[in-house]
C-alpha cells in the first residue's frame, strides 16, 4: 500500500513551458485534491475532485487544468507556467465515508518543488 | 476573514516539556472538523490529530492531544514531554461540512524548535 504518490519530485521550467505533475493513490479514495504551498502562506487549495469524472476549482485555479478519469489518478497540468507558480505542490486523498474517526482526513503525497525561471 | 488563524510563527520549547500551539477557526457551518497536521523539514504533511464539531470529548493521540474550545472557537495542539523530533512546522485545519467537497483550509502554521 503505497498511500499517494507523487511524480516528480523536482522541476525546473522555463516561462512558458508547461508539464504534468502526476498524482496517484491506492486507497480506494474518492476525494482527490491539489494544493500549492508558499512560504508563509501555508496550503491553498487549487483543483479538487469528489470522485471519477468530477472536477471543480479551489482557491487559486488559475493557469492549471485536471482531469479525474479513474479513482486513482488526477493529474495537474501547467499550460503554460509562470514564475509565479515557483511552488511546493501537494496532492491529496481522503476517505469519502459519511461518518467514522477520520471522516475528512487528508492523506498527502510527497510534494512536487517546482522552480519557473 | 481568515478561516484559520495561527498566530505564532515560531515556538521554542525545551526537550520533555509540553507546549500548546495556538488554533483559532471562523465557521457558521454546525458540522466541521479540525485537524492538525506536521510538516518536518523533509517536507512531507503528516496527520497528527482529527476533533469533530459535535465529538464531546477532547481528541487524543498518544502524546498530542486536541485542546477543542467550540464556544471560543479554538482547537488548541498540545504536546506533551516534547521530543527533538517534533522541531517542525504545524498546521491547523479545518473542514467544513456544508458543500460535497471535503476540501481543508489551512492556517500559515506555527514553526516549532524544540531545545535539548
Amino acid at each position: 500500500n503505497a498511500g499517494v504518490t507523487q511524480t516528480p519530485k523536482f522541476q525546473v521550467l522555463k516561462t512558458g513551458q508547461s508539464m504534468t505533475l502526476q498524482c496517484a493513490q491506492d486507497m480506494n479514495h474518492e476525494y482527490m485534491s491539489w494544493y500549492r504551498q508558499d512560504p508563509g502562506m501555508g496550503l491553498r487549495l487549487i483543483h479538487y475532485s469528489v470522485g471519477a469524472g468530477i472536477t471543480d476549482q479551489g482557491e487559486v485555479p488559475n493557469g492549471y487544468n485536471v482531469s479525474r478519469s479513474t479513482t486513482e489518478d488526477f493529474p495537474l497540468r501547467l499550460l503554460s507556467a509562470a514564475p509565479s507558480q515557483t511552488s511546493v505542490y501537494f496532492c491529496a486523498s481522503s476517505y469519502s465515508g459519511l461518518a467514522g474517526p477520520r471522516v475528512g482526513t487528508q492523506y498527502f503525497g510527497p510534494g512536487t518543488r517546482l522552480t519557473v525561471l | 476573514a481568515q478561516k484559520i488563524t495561527q498566530t505564532q510563527p515560531g515556538m521554542f520549547v525545551q526537550e520533555k516539556e509540553a507546549v500548546t500551539l495556538d488554533c483559532t477557526y471562523d465557521t457558521s457551518d454546525p458540522s466541521y472538523g479540525l485537524f492538525w497536521y506536521k510538516q518536518p523539514s523533509s517536507g512531507e504533511m503528516i496527520f497528527l490529530i482529527y476533533q469533530g464539531s459535535y465529538d464531546q470529548q477532547n481528541a487524543t493521540e498518544g502524546r498530542y492531544s486536541l485542546n477543542f474550545q467550540k464556544a471560543r472557537k479554538s482547537a488548541n495542539l498540545v504536546i506533551s514531554a516534547s521530543q527533538l523530533g517534533d522541531s517542525a512546522m504545524y498546521f491547523c485545519a479545518m473542514r467544513e461540512d456544508s458543500g460535497s467537497a471535503r476540501q481543508l483550509t489551512f492556517g500559515s502554521g506555527t514553526q516549532l524548535t524544540v531545545l535539548p
